[in-house]
């Protein structure tokens, strides 16, 4: 079962900074946090990943609260090409550990 | 990033037909894969995960006498979906692990099964 829960649905103008929060309170020593989106009808996309530090790449940065029970994906410059289903999920850092996904946030960029 | 490619990308069958779903690593190794199913507008939800020379795992309430992994390569998994229903028509997506890189899980585009 998901162990991560997101608000269903947001909103963000086109430019500005996208916050996407998540809470996994019962996050364990080993699981990492990862974030995929997926838009319509095609394969999720890996966004990023983190343990406990923040992450940054040329698609967004991770925040990790200090006692990893919540994080935040930030989209610093949000695009209509951003309007996607984003999941935040936690599992440990191993080929055969399996993802569950939670409904993950519906973000919308409006012109 | 590593690719995962999956064949076909479509498929319509008729009820009672079988109907069989290719995963492909294509750049990587990958001794696990793992296939899902999605409903619209619903989330992904794990059917099994599909281990390379060994048995498939299945998750709780998936038929695996109905959905038949095989996991012959190091590159290849097969979902074949048997005696397929209407209520078998879905959005088939696979995934893989990248051996030499333990975190990201690579997807592939998924197969859009409808069955008549």
């Amino acid at each position: 079962d998901a162990k991560t829960t997101q608000p269903p649905s947001m909103d963000c103008a086109e430019g500005r900074a996208a916050n996407l929060p998540c809470n996994h309170s019962t996050i364990s020593g080993n699981e990492y946090v990862y974030w995929y989106r997926q838009i319509h009808s095609q394969g999720p996309q890996y966004i990023i990943h983190g343990l406990k530090n923040n992450e940054t790449n040329e698609m967004a940065s991770l925040i990790i609260t200090e006692d990893r029970k919540s994080s935040t994906l930030i989209l610093p410059h949000a695009t209509l090409r951003d309007t996607a289903v984003y999941y935040c999920i936690v599992s440990p850092p191993n080929t055969g550990n399996q993802f569950y996904f939670g409904t993950g946030t519906s973000l919308t960029v409006i012109p | 990033g590593a690719v995962v490619s999956q064949h076909p990308s479509w498929v319509i069958c008729k009820s009672g037909t079988s109907v069989k779903i290719e995963c492909r690593s294509l750049d990587f190794q990958a001794t696990t894969m793992f296939w899902y199913r999605q409903f619209p507008k619903q989330s992904l939800m794990l059917m099994a995960t599909s281990n390379e020379g060994s048995k498939a795992t299945y998750e709780q309430g998936v038929e695996k006498d109905k959905f038949l992994i095989n996991h012959a390569s190091l590159t290849l998994s097969t979902l074949t979906v048997t005696s397929a229903h209407p209520e078998d028509s879905s959005f088939y997506i696979c995934s893989a692990r990248d051996q030499g890189r333990t975190y990201e899980q690579y997807f592939g585009p998924g197969t859009r099964l409808t069955v008549t």
